[in-house]
């Protein structure tokens, strides 16, 4: 069965950092790009971030470009999204997802939320 | 805004059937890139619902069905029961932008 378990949320200060981390199992994680996709509260989903099967190609959405850092260490079958300079819109619920053969995400985790705030 | 466009909400009585679309443009959907949709019951992850326009994964009921014709996508939802009652978001990728797409979600509520 294909699990992903996100952890790593919670509440940080504008200015701050936070690193999440997504535990994978059930299936052969180096084969798949891996996705992050954020919803911030009572909002829709946005794709954040997504990482090739060896770490070699890495594409992100424009707000978070300079910000975040995905990446992920197969031999642990874990993904990570370093996130620094964080702003109040970065708040939202952080999904690790993992992709499907053409531009989907076929099985989604959890959920850690991320609560930006002085 | 979303780059995709769905309508807010749309409703149904049981048994019925609703649609929901999804519109976007000529660098997304019109370009001719597959659109997915997800369905997110309240307080959980979303869930792959249909793939590639039109194909559902294992375990998704045949009373949900896709299809995509030029800048539009629609999800089609027969029989209604009162658990589909949930968030529909529509999603592509957009070769402008080089980022994938999502659209603003469809709240569907079984009267």
């Amino acid at each position: 069965e294909v699990q992903l378990v996100e952890s790593g949320g919670g509440l940080v200060q504008p200015g701050g950092s936070l690193r999440l981390s997504c535990a994978a199992s059930g299936f052969t994680f180096s084969s798949y790009w891996m996705s992050w996709v954020r919803q911030a509260p009572g909002k829709g989903l946005e794709w954040v971030a997504n990482i090739k099967q060896d770490g070699s190609e890495k594409y992100y959405v424009d707000s978070v470009k300079g910000r975040f850092t995905i990446s992920r260490d197969n031999a642990k079958n874990s993904l990570y999204l370093q996130m620094n300079s964080l702003r109040a819109e970065d708040t939202a619920v952080y999904y690790c997802a993992r992709e499907g053969s053409g531009y989907w995400c076929d099985y989604w985790g959890q959920g850690t939320l991320v609560t930006v705030s002085s | 805004q979303s780059v995709l466009t769905q309508p807010p909400s749309v409703s149904g009585a049981p048994g019925q059937r609703v649609t929901i679309s999804c519109t976007g443009s000529s660098s997304n959907i019109g370009a001719g890139y597959d659109v997915h949709w997800y369905q997110q019951l309240p307080g959980t992850a979303p869930k792959l619902l249909i793939y590639g326009n039109s194909n559902r994964p294992s375990g998704v009921p045949d009373r949900f069905s896709g299809s995509k014709s030029g800048t539009s996508a629609s999800l089609a939802i027969s029989g209604l029961q009162a658990e589909d009652e949930a968030d529909y978001y529509c999603q592509s990728y957009d070769s402008s932008l080089s980022v994938w797409v999502f659209g603003g979600g469809t709240k569907l509520t079984v009267l």
